[in-house]
């Protein structure tokens, strides 16, 4: 859900480790969900994304997890590298009203930190 | 391809001044626009989105407006800026209406002294 007033929670890994970054999702209606991924004082970059009609979804060296029964999202990094520090965010899809369209709500973020 | 341009980039208000930040998108037709702010630490809060010319829909009570003007323009004004508005400020779009990820533009960073 919305994340305003809420501080960003830390990972903190070595390079070469897995990391996995969690995310709960708000709306049971969501349909899509995204994992964006943002340097600082950038815009966020899209990294993989997931229909809610699959349950596991895999890039290079990302692997997204849908768990729609607790409303749960998690982003699996393999072989974290120094490059991949950044904030990470989740997103959610809904439809509002019944119309064509879809908003695109951020989850809390995550601050992950990549030790060389 | 498509491109999103934001601007300024960096502006720095005195506190009750006006505020206008731009954005444009080309390389597509009726994208569906949207204003995020992002505070410092935080996360992207989602303060306006737009299906099309003249189309707003505001998300959260606020200090700020929004305009299309035109189909891949979107403006995010203020009369009088307060000191809470300071923030990251990213404009974003999407293709498909229905799903398909933002695309969003360099952001633009704002100061309210």
């Amino acid at each position: 859900g919305e994340s305003v007033g809420l501080h960003l929670p830390t990972l903190s890994v070595q390079e070469g480790d897995n990391s996995i970054i969690n995310c709960a999702y708000s709306n049971s209606a969501s349909d899509y969900f995204i994992w964006y991924k943002q340097e600082s004082g950038k815009g966020p970059q899209f990294i993989i994304d997931i229909r809610s009609n699959m349950d596991k979804r895999q890039g290079q060296r990302v692997t997204v997890l849908l768990n729609k029964t607790v409303k749960h999202l998690s982003l699996q990094i393999a072989a974290t590298q120094p490059g991949d520090s950044a904030v990470y965010f989740c997103a959610e899809n809904t439809r509002a009203g019944g119309t064509s369209y879809g908003k695109l709500t951020f989850g809390q973020g995550t601050i992950l930190t990549v030790h060389p | 391809s498509q491109t999103i341009h934001q601007w300024p980039a960096t502006l720095v208000q005195p506190v009750g001044s006006p505020l206008s930040l731009e954005c444009t998108v080309e390389g597509t037709s009726n994208p569906n626009l949207y204003w995020y702010r992002q505070a410092a630490g935080r996360g992207l809060q989602l303060l306006f989105y737009s299906v099309g010319i003249g189309q707003i829909s505001s998300e959260v009570p606020q200090n700020l407006s929004a305009s299309r003007p035109q189909d891949r323009q979107f403006i995010l004004s203020s009369k009088k800026l307060l000191l809470s508005d300071s923030g990251f400020y990213l404009c974003a779009w999407r293709g498909l209406a229905y799903t398909g990820e933002l695309f969003f533009g360099e952001g633009s960073r704002l100061t309210v002294l």
